[in-house]
């Protein structure tokens, strides 16, 4: 069955420090994958998508991630980590047929000072 | 506006009564989902509108669920006889076709006392 998990429910970085945020997907053929954020009460917001082509994208707010297929893995990734970026994240994917996201269960991003 | 608009956005009624929730989708977007979110969970697909076609109702959870649109724009959400378990934010997301990106509205916070 076509799957997306999120091994990482909670994780806590330092203000500054890197990110990486981690994302697998069980599906028969390559599926399109996307990354969205939310902040408490609000929607998504789109950070970036994968549909084909090259493997690293890069998305809003200075976030980039990686499909590597080998590894059926697609991490987000941000270089220095702003106190804003605290929120919820969530990885999803739909196959070629496009229709219905599947969502990873999410995790949540906390920033220290 | 630009957005997805969600209405209202708060909802808190009795268990057994009855509940509508409205989507007003991006202009010119032809395709429509709406998704559950649990508290602390991940998102869960209901049901999906794409133009003309009969709609994916896959995943709606019982009979006491129900959705409708009109044309390429509006959707209602209809919740039947609520029960407490159907306290969660109903979010609603549009796109321009079946297998482009989704953009969401800020949801709607459905409590069921």
């Amino acid at each position: 069955a076509q799957s997306v998990t999120q091994p990482d429910i909670h994780i806590t970085v330092s203000e500054g420090a890197s990110l990486e945020l981690r994302c697998n997907y069980s599906y028969g053929a390559t599926p399109y994958l996307f990354w969205y954020v939310q902040s408490p009460g609000q929607g998504l917001q789109l950070l970036l998508k994968y549909f084909s082509g090259d493997t690293l994208v890069q998305g809003i707010k200075g976030f980039e991630a990686e499909f590597k297929r080998s590894q059926s893995s697609f991490n987000l990734r941000k270089p220095s980590v702003h106190w804003s970026d605290a929120a919820e994240y969530f990885c999803a994917g739909f196959g070629n047929q496009g229709g219905k996201l599947i969502f990873g269960q999410g995790t949540e991003l906390s920033v220290k000072p | 506006g630009a957005g997805v608009s969600q209405s209202p956005s708060n909802k808190v009624t009795e268990k057994g009564k009855d509940v509508e929730l409205r989507c007003d989708p991006i202009s010119g977007h032809t395709a429509l989902y709406w998704y559950r979110q649990r508290l602390g969970q991940g998102l869960e697909f209901l049901i999906y509108f794409q133009g003309n076609s009969a709609p994916d109702k896959s995943g709606l959870p019982s009979d006491r669920f129900s959705a409708e649109r009109t044309g390429e724009s509006v959707s209602t959400l209809t919740i039947q006889r609520t029960q407490q378990e159907d306290s969660a934010v109903y979010l609603c997301a549009s796109s321009l076709g079946s297998n482009q990106p989704q953009h969401f509205g800020d949801g709607t916070r459905l409590s069921i006392l």
